[in-house]
Parts: C-alpha cells; sequence; structure tokens
C-alpha cells in the first residue's frame, strides 16, 4: 500500500526565505502527483500537478519537481511572503490518492 | 462558476443522531470522493464513486453511508455506528489527472 510521507511537519520562516518542502512515497509507479495549499478551516486548493513522465513544474515563485525512481517531491517556494502561511499537502495517485499529512508552514513579517 | 459545493460549512450532532452532508459538483466530472480530516493526519479516504449508481469503500468505510443518484451529488450520511465523528469532512471530484476540493464541512457531536 502507498504512503506518503511529508518532512517537516512543521517549519517557520522569516519573510523573504527561500524554502523546500519535501515528499516522499513508497510506490513508484503513480501516474502522478499533487501539491495542494489548505488555509486553515478551508478546503484544498491545488497548485501544481506533475504528470509522471515530468520532472518538474513551475507556477509564479512555485517549483515543484518529482524524481519518481527514488520516490521523492520537493515544492520549492521562492522569496516566501506572510501569505504563503498555511499547510502544503501533497497527494500521489496511483489510482488511488494517497495523501501525506501536510506541512504546516508560518511566514513571519 | 464551475466548482464543488459543500453544506452546511458547520454542522452539530447529538449522539444517535444520523446526519447528511451535502456534496455538488458542475464540473461535469464522474467520479467522487468523500475524505475525513483529523488534525495533524493526512486525509483518509471514506468513499468513492467512478459513475453514477456505483460507489465503494474506501480505507474507514465503517459508519458511513453514501449515494450516487446524479452525477452531480454525492450526500455522505454519518450515522450513529461511526463512534468518533468529529471531523473535518471534504469532499471531492476528479478528473482523470487533477483532483478538486469542496470547502469541507466541519462536523462536531455534541
Amino acid at each position: 500500500k502507498q504512503e506518503v510521507t511529508q518532512i517537516p511537519a512543521a517549519l517557520s520562516v522569516p519573510e523573504g526565505e527561500n524554502l523546500v518542502l519535501n515528499c516522499s512515497f513508497t510506490d513508484s509507479a503513480i501516474y502522478n502527483l499533487q501539491w495542494f495549499r489548505q488555509d486553515p478551516g478551508k478546503g484544498l486548493t491545488s497548485l501544481l500537478l506533475i504528470q509522471s513522465s515530468q520532472r518538474e513544474q513551475t507556477s509564479g515563485r512555485l517549483n515543484a519537481s518529482l524524481d519518481k525512481s527514488s520516490g521523492r517531491s520537493t515544492l520549492y517556494i521562492a522569496a516566501s511572503q506572510p501569505g504563503d502561511s498555511a499547510t502544503y499537502l501533497c497527494a500521489v495517485n496511483d489510482n488511488d490518492m494517497r495523501f501525506g499529512a501536510g506541512t504546516r508552514l508560518t511566514v513571519k513579517p | 462558476d464551475g466548482g464543488i459545493t459543500q453544506s452546511p460549512k458547520y454542522l452539530f450532532r447529538k449522539e444517535g443522531q444520523n446526519v447528511t452532508l451535502s456534496c455538488e459538483q458542475n464540473l461535469n466530472h464522474d467520479a467522487m470522493y468523500w475524505y475525513r480530516q483529523d488534525p495533524g493526519q493526512g486525509l483518509r479516504l471514506i468513499y468513492y464513486s467512478q459513475i453514477v449508481n456505483d460507489f465503494q469503500k474506501g480505507d474507514i468505510a465503517e459508519g458511513y453511508s453514501v449515494s450516487r443518484e446524479k452525477k452531480e451529488s454525492f450526500p455522505l450520511t454519518v450515522t450513529s455506528a461511526q463512534k468518533n465523528p468529529t471531523a473535518f469532512y471534504l469532499c471531492a471530484s476528479r478528473t482523470y489527472n487533477e483532483q478538486f476540493f469542496g470547502p469541507g464541512t466541519r462536523l462536531t457531536v455534541l
């Protein structure tokens, strides 16, 4: 059964820092991987979707990479802002969607 | 606007009551999902439906029931058999590639 792990569970950084969130998964036979953002008490908003044949995807200050063979993905956030404070979840699609527990990010002004 | 709506936003249940959470989508997606989210944990799959009039149990289906009579609607009933129902419930729909989520319903047992 696919297991998805996100490290760290929580992260606090000063505004302006570049940061990396990590996601690892145990079975490399995936179709794609999706990164989500969740604000407190809200649903999940899709940030980036990487197909299994792709190495990375970019959207604005966000860049997600995928190394399927090693079972890892990273979400890179450039020049972090207080508005980036949220929980970030990754999910792998191997026909089922399996979610990590998320990384709670706090960006301090 | 296309999207997924869930109602109510907050729901309170007394012990022994059944309650139904609504989920509607106008994205024309065949597949719909219900997840439960507890603090500090990832999303856990309750039920999913790939097509109208068909649904399957997820990892934690006990104490829950669903129906899928229409493509756009996938209501979840939390029955009295669910011993610890206080949680945040998320509904989602999916294309072949990508999953989209509703805003969630927070259920509290009094």
